[in-house]
């Protein structure tokens, strides 16, 4: 594998139902992000690590919880979710955190779903 | 605060020029340029540090205006693989997060 890959790539859930997106990047960096991509919207930062330090919350509702257990993997914890959470969840890394000189790689994203 | 890009979409005919801008109201010590086609991650394009500065990838150049606090992105003799949407990403300072616009997509017609 190379690059950041996600999975699930796809993810349909119930508003009670509990899921986990998993990143996991193979590009030795030392910073992972969590973005929202919603249809018609910017992309919004949700979460920043920094060699598994979280560098910043982006005022995230607290159904969404991060876990980043070392600087190669990042996950995003989801729970009692609601419809409007439904997105594109991408995941992306760069040599280091909030470096505005420093490019970030995306993977691909999971389409979620919230029913 | 987002930066503001224009135009939201543009379709051209292979071989065309367009330009999409990029502002904010802010400062900026960067300027970071992406492109996503449908159903892909966003690729990193070029990242723009200083004002004046000019950077090229194959026929796509950027140049960044530091006192108007703007960016323009040059596709030129456009080809079909440039379709797809083109985001800009700024940030105020060294040390800050990327902001980005709302993209502008682009279609490129044979």
């Amino acid at each position: 594998e190379t690059g950041v890959t996600q999975t699930p790539r796809h993810l349909v859930m119930g508003m009670t139902n509990k899921k986990s997106l998993k990143c996991e990047q193979h590009l030795g960096h030392n910073a992972m992000y969590w973005y929202k991509q919603s249809a018609k919207k910017p992309l919004e930062l949700m979460f920043v690590y920094s060699l598994e330090e979280r560098v910043e919350n982006n005022s995230v509702p607290s159904r969404f919880s991060p876990e980043c257990p070392n600087s190669s993997h990042l996950f995003l914890h989801l729970h009692t979710l609601q419809p409007e959470d439904s997105a594109l969840y991408l995941c992306a890394s760069s040599q280091e955190a909030l470096a505005g000189e420093h490019e970030q790689f995306f993977g691909p994203g999971t389409r979620l779903t919230v029913l | 605060q987002q930066p503001v890009q224009s135009p939201q979409a543009v379709i051209l005919r292979e071989g065309e020029d367009a330009v999409i801008n990029c502002s904010s109201s802010k400062a900026l010590y960067s300027v970071h340029w992406y492109r996503q086609k449908h159903g892909e991650a966003p690729v990193f394009l070029m990242i723009l540090l200083k004002g004046g500065e000019q950077k090229g990838h194959e026929k796509i150049s950027a140049s960044f205006n530091e006192k108007k606090q703007q960016s323009s992105l040059y596709l030129t003799a456009s080809q079909l693989s440039y379709s797809g949407t083109y985001f800009c990403g700024t940030a105020k300072a060294a040390g800050n997060k990327l902001t980005f616009g709302g993209g502008t997509r682009v279609l490129v017609k044979p």
